[in-house]
């Protein structure tokens, strides 16, 4: 099955500066991949996903890149502001509907 | 449009009793998957229903069951509480199909004592 890695487990930046946020993944059948925010005590939201036949997809301050020859993905956000902060989730979800999740990335930007 | 809801938010129950956790989807949503998320253990994926077939599932044991109505809400249910099974207990809910997002609920946060 599927695997999916992410690093780093915790990363914490000033604000304003940029945060990256890598993910792996195994499966070549695996063709979209959504990132989630989850907030302390809240839901994981859908922030940004991208599908294997994009590149790179941006929304304001977050953009995701996709690199199908080397099977990973990142999440890049800048300007990173204090509501920035909580744990990142990667996945990546095959053609069946099936999402495997990284282990989450507790990002904190401090003031 | 309203958003997933599960129901009960929150329960307590002793080890050895069982507990059905409801989750209603987006409407017009087939698909509905549940997680188990721990500290530190992430997104733990249980099982998946679409049209009333469970469709994908996870490395849990038996005791971890489900099921889905013909309106697509969604059941799960763990017998034998044991208290490694605290955990707060997401669902999702998406259209089912290939490169849909998941939409998920607030959860059910379950406590074995």
């Amino acid at each position: 099955g599927e695997n999916v890695e992410q690093h780093p487990s915790t990363l914490s930046v000033q604000e304003g500066d940029s945060a990256v946020i890598k993910c792996t993944y195994s499966d070549s059948a695996s063709n979209y991949f959504p990132w989630y925010k989850q907030e302390l005590g809240k839901r994981p939201q859908l922030i940004i996903d991208i599908r294997s036949n994009v590149g790179e997809k941006k929304d304001q301050r977050i953009a995701v890149t996709l690199n199908k020859t080397a099977k990973h993905f990142s999440l890049h956000i800048t300007e990173t502001q204090p509501e920035d902060s909580a744990v990142y989730f990667c996945a990546a979800s095959n053609p069946g509907n099936q999402f495997y999740f990284g282990t989450g990335t507790s990002l904190t930007v401090i003031p | 449009k309203a958003g997933v809801t599960q129901t009960p938010r929150y329960l307590i129950k002793t080890r050895g009793q069982q507990v059905t956790l409801s989750c209603s989807p987006i409407s017009g949503h087939r698909s509905v998957s549940w997680y188990q998320q721990t500290p530190g253990q992430g997104l733990q994926f249980l099982f998946e229903y679409f049209s009333e077939t469970q469709r994908n599932k996870g490395n849990f044991p038996g005791r971890f069951s489900g099921r889905q109505f013909s309106n697509s809400r969604s059941e799960m249910n763990v017998s034998t509480l044991e208290l490694g099974d605290s955990a707060l207990y997401l669902c999702a809910s998406s259209l089912g199909q290939p490169a849909g997002g998941y939409t998920f609920g607030s959860g059910t946060r379950l406590t074995v004592v």
